[in-house]
């Protein structure tokens, strides 16, 4: 079974434009979570779609959006990027909505982006 | 608020060594614990995950962690460590039923010389 695949791996950007990252999620998953990860905040959850719907959402300014199609494919977008922006962005999909022992999260390898 | 604490920042320890990686957190309820690991240049890969139960969890690649409420702790260990197991670790407390919003902390980066 194929895991978690993000693209694009890497993306150069300039301050100033916005970005689509893409997501696919492991066949038969329905939820699907972002993580940013940067050295100085370490991994912080974005938010979580299930069935086409945010059903939660972290601490991150309006300019971070996400969406999921009937597929369960996911996308996020940042829009008016800065600098602080540029960091590892981690896809992760589960069976379920939220955390149980059946449905643990399993991470794509992330798409690099960087802001310059 | 849920939080994770990793004390070490770098492990060094010597192939066919034992090993054992440091996590407390903090939860008001019965947590739920991961513990993940992430190869450069990759995402994470799940090493093993505690609900409840026994308070031994046995994950893939040899790993296994103990459950400690009285210490707030869920300790990664391994008996014999292979060059292969270089990477970072990372703990993690999940939100609760109905969020997949993991509290994770800083992570401990681990080097195996020969």
């Amino acid at each position: 079974k194929a895991g978690v695949t993000q693209t694009p791996r890497y993306l150069i950007k300039t301050r100033g434009q916005q970005v689509t990252l893409s997501c696919s999620p492991i066949s038969g998953h329905r939820s699907v979570s972002w993580y940013q990860q940067t050295p100085g905040q370490g991994l912080q959850f974005l938010f979580e779609y299930f069935s086409e719907t945010q059903r939660n959402k972290g601490n991150f300014p309006g300019r971070f959006s996400g969406r999921q199609f009937s597929n369960s494919r996911s996308e996020m977008n940042v829009s008016t990027l800065e600098l602080g922006d540029s960091a590892l962005y981690l896809c992760a999909s589960s069976l379920e909505v939220g955390t149980s022992y059946n449905s643990p999260l399993h991470f794509g390898n992330g798409t690099r982006l960087t802001v310059t | 608020a849920q939080s994770v604490t990793q004390p070490d920042i770098h492990i060094t320890v010597s192939e066919g060594a034992s090993l054992e990686l440091r996590c407390n957190y903090s939860y008001g309820a019965t947590p739920y614990l991961f513990w993940y690991v992430q190869s450069p240049g990759q995402g994470l890969q799940l090493l093993l995950k505690y609900f409840s139960g026994d308070t031994l969890v046995q994950g893939i690649k040899g790993f296994e962690a103990e459950f400690k409420r009285s210490q707030s702790s869920f300790n990664l260990r391994k008996p014999s460590v292979h060059w292969s197991d270089a990477a970072e670790y990372f703990c993690a407390v999940g939100a609760g039923t109905g969020a997949n919003n993991l509290f994770f902390g800083t992570g401990t980066r681990l080097t195996v010389i020969p």
